[in-house]
């Protein structure tokens, strides 16, 4: 199993639609969570961290389930600019190495 | 404020070649990790330089080696090149914080294309 997965996707969302992915991990003391945003060749950017109370920034919203051991991110009234590969990131401890998913593709269409 | 910057942004090499990539992190970050990304996948942590040292190193071979300078800079050289190790190679900056305070937010550079033929 590996230690984070997400689905590839791609997903593909009408404009102003909401679209919602998962990413499970398998390393019950993780300790901090991202999501991250890459856009095709470029370099990732940070999206949001990810709170155990859970995260709201604009139209996105991060949820952190530690007993079932997934975050999840979910965007509202998508734009076009929105389409991108979101990549769920995980710490299994504080200051360590960063465990990277393979990243969700996203498409939002007009 | 200048980001992290790398070099070179492109570059292709033959098998068995050597390569070194460089990079300069973000201004007041103390911290530099390189990663691996192959096409269809997640950066892949190679190894992350504090303090002039290898902190942590990820499951790479010998193969890759890298070095930080007093300045912060850092490189990182991969010698006997397979065509495996085409990737986009990504340096990230962090301040490293001390104890268990939590998450390191990284910026990231741009990235180094590197083709194997």
């Amino acid at each position: 199993r590996k230690e984070v997965e997400q689905d590839p996707g791609p997903f593909n969302v009408p404009e102003g639609a909401t679209v919602a992915f998962n990413c499970t991990y398998s390393n019950s003391a993780s300790q901090s969570f991202f999501w991250y945003r890459q856009d095709c060749r470029k370099e990732p950017k940070l999206l949001m961290s990810v709170y155990s109370s859970g995260n709201e920034d604009g139209r996105f919203t991060a949820q952190l389930n530690r007993a079932s051991q997934y975050i999840s991110l979910l965007i509202r009234d998508s734009k076009l600019s929105d389409s991108a590969t979101y990549l769920c990131v995980v710490n299994p401890q504080s200051n360590y190495q960063l465990i990277w998913g393979a990243g969700t593709k996203l498409i939002i269409k007009p | 404020d200048a980001g992290v910057t790398q070099s070179p942004t492109h570059l292709i090499k033959t098998r068995g070649q050597q390569v070194t990539l460089r990079c300069s992190p973000k201004s007041g970050h103390d911290t530099v990790s390189w990663y691996q990304q192959a096409l269809g996948q997640g950066p892949q942590f190679i190894f992350q330089y504090y303090e002039e040292e290898e902190r942590q190193r990820g499951n790479f071979p010998d193969r890759f080696s890298g070095h930080q300078f007093p300045n912060y800079s850092s490189e990182l050289n991969v010698n006997a090149l397979l065509l495996g190790d085409s990737a986009l190679y990504l340096c990230a900056s962090s301040l490293l914080a001390g104890g268990n305070t939590g998450a390191n937010v990284l910026t990231f550079g741009a990235g180094s294309r590197l083709t194997v033929l």
